[in-house]
């Protein structure tokens, strides 16, 4: 049974600090890895998909990489704003067709 | 080009009730997924449409739940009759094809049964 596990579950940084979010997986049969933001009462906005057979996937300050092998995931953001205050899913797609996530990091940036 | 949208953002009824909620997908998203986040919970699948047929509905908790897509538009997933632990954020999500293509997900709707 796939199972997502997301470290650390919240994380609260000064502005301008690079971060890591890791995301880790236990079965490696998957179609792609998907990274979202959730806003507080908001929807889910899908900020970056790797596919099996990439191993990193880049959108301006945020960079995702994949290990499928090893079962893990990092989002790295650079050089983090206040406006990045966000919970961050990670989610996975397994061989059927369902996303499977994991339960987030609740990520807060203080100018 | 119009987002997943999902009516309605909020609804509280008592135990007991029926409601349903609604989702339009993308124009041109054949695959429209059902998604609920209960509290403290990581959010869980709930179904799978391709087209108007339903492909997967492993995650559907109970025959409390049902869901449709009429003419593979926008669907609807009715509870009937609610209980507290039905309380939660459901999501829609809809996407152009089946497998390795990205999920787009409507804002939620914010079910409180009370």
């Amino acid at each position: 049974k796939q199972e997502v596990t997301q470290i650390p579950a919240a994380l609260s940084v000064p502005e301008g600090e690079n971060l890591v979010l890791n995301c880790s997986f236990t079965d490696s049969a998957i179609y792609n890895l998907q990274w979202f933001r959730q806003d507080p009462g908001k929807g889910l906005t899908s900020l970056l998909l790797i596919q099996s057979s990439q191993r990193e996937q880049t959108s301006g300050r945020l960079n995702a990489s994949l290990d499928k092998s090893s079962g893990r995931s990092t989002l790295y953001i650079a050089a983090s704003q206040p406006g990045d205050s966000a919970t961050y899913l990670c989610a996975v797609r397994p061989e059927v067709d369902k996303l499977i996530f994991g339960t987030g990091t609740r990520l807060q940036v203080f100018p | 080009e119009a987002g997943v949208t999902q009516f309605p953002s909020h609804s509280v009824i008592e135990k007991g009730q029926t409601v349903t909620l609604r989702c339009d997908p993308i124009s041109g998203h054949d695959n429209l997924y059902w998604y609920r986040r209960v509290m403290g919970k990581e959010i869980k699948f709930l179904l799978h449409f391709v087209k108007e047929s339903k492909q997967d509905e492993s995650g559907m908790p109970n025959n409390r739940f049902l869901a449709e897509r009429t003419g593979g538009t926008y669907s609807t997933l009715k509870v009937q009759p609610a209980e507290l632990e039905d309380s939660g954020v459901y999501f829609c999500a809809s996407s152009r094809s089946r497998g390795s293509t990205e999920a787009f997900f409507g804002q939620g709707t914010r079910l409180t049964v009370v």
